[in-house]
């Protein structure tokens, strides 16, 4: 999936517990975004990340969620306490600058709670 | 609110044969649509894109036809392979918020190709 990756590719966690989900754009690529799969459904839009900056976060849910994208480093998204309505594939994209279009996603993160 | 719709789940086709996927949206802000294959544990891969200023973009093997009247989009395959199967996904952007282009998805139709 052109060069984004996202670990870890699987994660289980209890109820209540934090989910750590990280993600490293494809080479170049200033631009993350996350995208939430529930089971049998299309890609929900979450956020929008630049370097140190959330552009866009109109689908983030407003509690427990969160996402950064450091200067160095990946984007991660957090979820604290999570709960069953939780578990889903979570996909990151990367795109090369605000005049591209083509989004590049990485393998996603399969979270399961238990 | 379903902004965009691929409203067959599934779709089998004959190897060698024509496959057609089809996309309607809602949103006339929408400026450019893609398309994306997805096979199990994976992540989507792009396949094509057109821009709405355009009504066809062809790539190969894949057709991407586009009529901003009806709001529809669809995506041809020809020949048809094997390969081919998976889920494909419709997706549209618009400019939004710093212009955010976060991407509009279908729920996807399960295209199965029988040799």
């Amino acid at each position: 999936n052109a060069g984004v990756m996202q670990n870890p590719r699987h994660l289980v966690r209890r109820r209540g517990q934090e989910a750590r989900l990280r993600c490293s754009p494809m080479k170049g690529h200033s631009h993350v975004y996350w995208y939430r799969q529930l089971p049998e459904e299309g890609l929900k839009f979450m956020v929008y990340l630049q370097k140190e900056n959330i552009i866009d976060e109109s689908g983030m849910p407003k509690e427990r969620f969160s996402a950064e994208f450091p200067k160095e480093g990946p984007s991660i998204l957090r979820i604290q306490q999570v709960v069953r309505g939780d578990s889903a594939a979570y996909f990151c994209a990367s795109l090369a600058g605000p005049s591209s279009y083509e989004q590049y996603f990485g393998p996603g993160t399969r979270l399961t709670v238990t | 609110d379903q902004q965009v719709k691929q409203n067959s789940p599934s779709l089998s086709v004959q190897e060698g044969r024509i496959s057609i996927l089809n996309c309607d949206y809602t949103n006339s802000m929408f400026d450019y649509f893609l398309w994306y294959k997805k096979y199990p544990a994976e992540g989507p891969t792009f396949l094509i894109s057109i821009s709405s200023i355009k009504d066809k973009n062809e790539d190969g093997r894949f057709t991407v036809f586009l009529n901003k009247s009806a709001k529809h989009l669809s995506l041809h395959i020809v020949p048809s392979q094997p390969g081919d199967s998976a889920v494909y996904f419709c997706a549209a952007s618009g400019r939004g918020i710093q212009g955010a282009q976060k991407l509009v998805f279908g729920q996807g139709t399960r295209l199965t190709i029988n040799p």
